[in-house]
């Protein structure tokens, strides 16, 4: 039982480029999230899906797609990546719906310049 | 989801007990209190949740004030592990988003030899 993995651990872009950042959760959760963190602030929703086929906005999702074909995965895209969107991103999986324990993946350090 | 307020940092000696605040004067009776803590270059990770009793696990005790618009996270130990920072959350038990996590700055608590 692997929990939440996100793949790139470390990424560098130049601005305009596109890239897709990974997550995969292997304990059958329906919903998953991604958040990012700023230097020395907490975490930010930017999307979150419910369930296979189901996704929706978070407080930031400017800049970023998702998409979620099937329980396992949600990847993360940047379209046309930009210097603000350089963070860490953080996917995390649900345990369940009223106990709200969420499961975070290790991040994803993005560099954009 | 209503707001918390809680200390900037605190500082604690090892082995000792460790009381962190949290302010949540507007919560809202389905509003569950969560407990998260992040160390250094990590997802961040569960530490204990609750709506209206105290409650206690393996990592820490919350006690919730009996309006329920304060609580407090103790950890009875603590030891150089649990230098992170803890982040008090709210989630509306009830809502359609009910995985999402609302985080604030936290507190950043330093744990001394």
């Amino acid at each position: 039982n692997a929990g939440v993995t996100q793949t790139p651990k470390f990424q560098v872009l130049k601005t305009g480029q596109s890239m897709t950042l990974q997550c995969a959760q292997d304990m059958n959760h329906e919903y998953m999230s991604w958040y990012r963190q700023d230097p020395g602030m907490g975490l930010r929703l930017i999307h979150y899906s419910v369930g296979a086929g189901i996704t929706d906005q978070g407080e930031v999702p400017n800049g970023y797609n998702v998409s979620r074909s099937t329980t396992e995965d949600f990847p993360l895209r940047l379209l046309s990546a930009a210097p603000s969107q350089t963070s860490v991103y953080f996917c995390a999986s649900v345990a369940g719906f009223l106990t709200g324990e969420q499961y975070f993946g290790p991040g994803t350090r993005l560099t954009v310049t | 989801d209503a707001k918390t307020t809680q200390p900037n940092s605190m500082e604690s000696n090892e082995e000792e007990p460790v009381h962190l605040p949290c302010n949540h004067s507007t919560i809202s009776g389905t509003d569950y209190i969560h407990w998260y803590r992040q160390l250094p270059s990590q997802g961040p990770e569960y530490v204990i949740h609750g709506l209206t009793s105290n409650v206690n696990n393996r990592m820490a005790s919350l006690a919730i004030a009996e309006d329920r618009k304060s609580s407090t996270l103790i950890l009875h130990r603590a030891t150089l592990r649990d230098a992170a920072v803890y982040y008090c959350i709210l989630r509306d038990g009830w809502g359609g988003s009910q995985g999402n996590l609302i985080f604030g700055k936290g507190t950043k608590l330093s744990v001394k030899p």
